[in-house]
């Protein structure tokens, strides 16, 4: 089985801080994914990467940034919290080819005061 | 604009009985669709999907239909059960990169189905 491991189930921080979402999958899959999840918006693509030190931005990039040093590893940074960025966030993989579908880790639910 | 659009937010059914969630895709060069569930406090799982080749894919208590013309799917759940009571995602590939894998999707807003025993 499949799995994505989020390092962290809640976060609080504080407006201003720089916060690290790490995500880790073990299943050598190339494309990781981060999503934020809204009530009433669905989940929104934030950035991706197709290989390693490789990213693209999504739908939503702003006040985002991501980083993979390592096939296995994504982390989202968030370079000064602001209150509308408390959300829930999910990382996600798959391998490459194919209709292989999406792998969720079982999300972050930060809340920026 | 919303290409992928779920207009019903909740559905609520009883145990036993058919549930039939529903999906509007804008984006005619769609060519498969997903369904994800959610529970509360875990990641979305893959549940079912449909090339655009096809009309109709089932998976147990599962079908999900596609009407092209319209631009419309739907899933159908029977029989219902309690253990279904989650949100459900419609998505879709906006387009395919390097890899040629799902890429990047488009979700929905999701529809929350209760299912009453």
């Amino acid at each position: 089985d499949v799995k994505v491991t989020q390092s962290s189930r809640y976060l609080v921080k504080r407006t201003g801080e720089k916060v690290f979402l790490e995500c880790v999958q073990d299943m050598d899959h190339e494309n990781m994914f981060w999503y934020r999840q809204d009530p009433g918006l669905g989940l929104r693509l934030i950035y991706f990467s197709y290989d390693v030190k490789m990213k693209e931005k999504g739908d939503i990039p702003e006040g985002y940034s991501v980083s993979r040093e390592k096939k296995e590893r994504f982390s989202l940074i968030l370079e000064s919290a602001s209150t509308n960025q408390t959300s829930m966030y999910l990382c996600a993989s798959t391998a490459g080819g194919g209709n292989s579908p999406l792998h969720f880790g079982n999300g972050t639910r930060l809340t920026v005061t | 604009d919303q290409q992928v659009k779920q207009n019903s937010p909740s559905l609520s059914v009883q145990e036993g009985r058919i549930s039939i969630l529903n999906c509007d895709y804008t984006n005619s060069m769609f060519d498969y669709f997903l369904w994800y569930k959610k529970y509360p406090a875990e990641g979305p799982t893959f549940l079912i999907s449909i090339s655009s080749i096809k009309d109709k894919n089932e998976d147990g208590r599962f079908t999900v239909f596609l009407n092209k013309s319209a631009k419309h799917l739907s899933l159908h759940i029977v029989p219902s059960q309690p253990g279904d009571s989650a949100v459900y995602f419609c998505a879709a590939p906006l387009g395919w990169f390097y890899g040629g894998s799902q890429g990047n999707l488009i979700f929905g807003k999701g529809t929350k189905l209760s299912v009453k025993p």
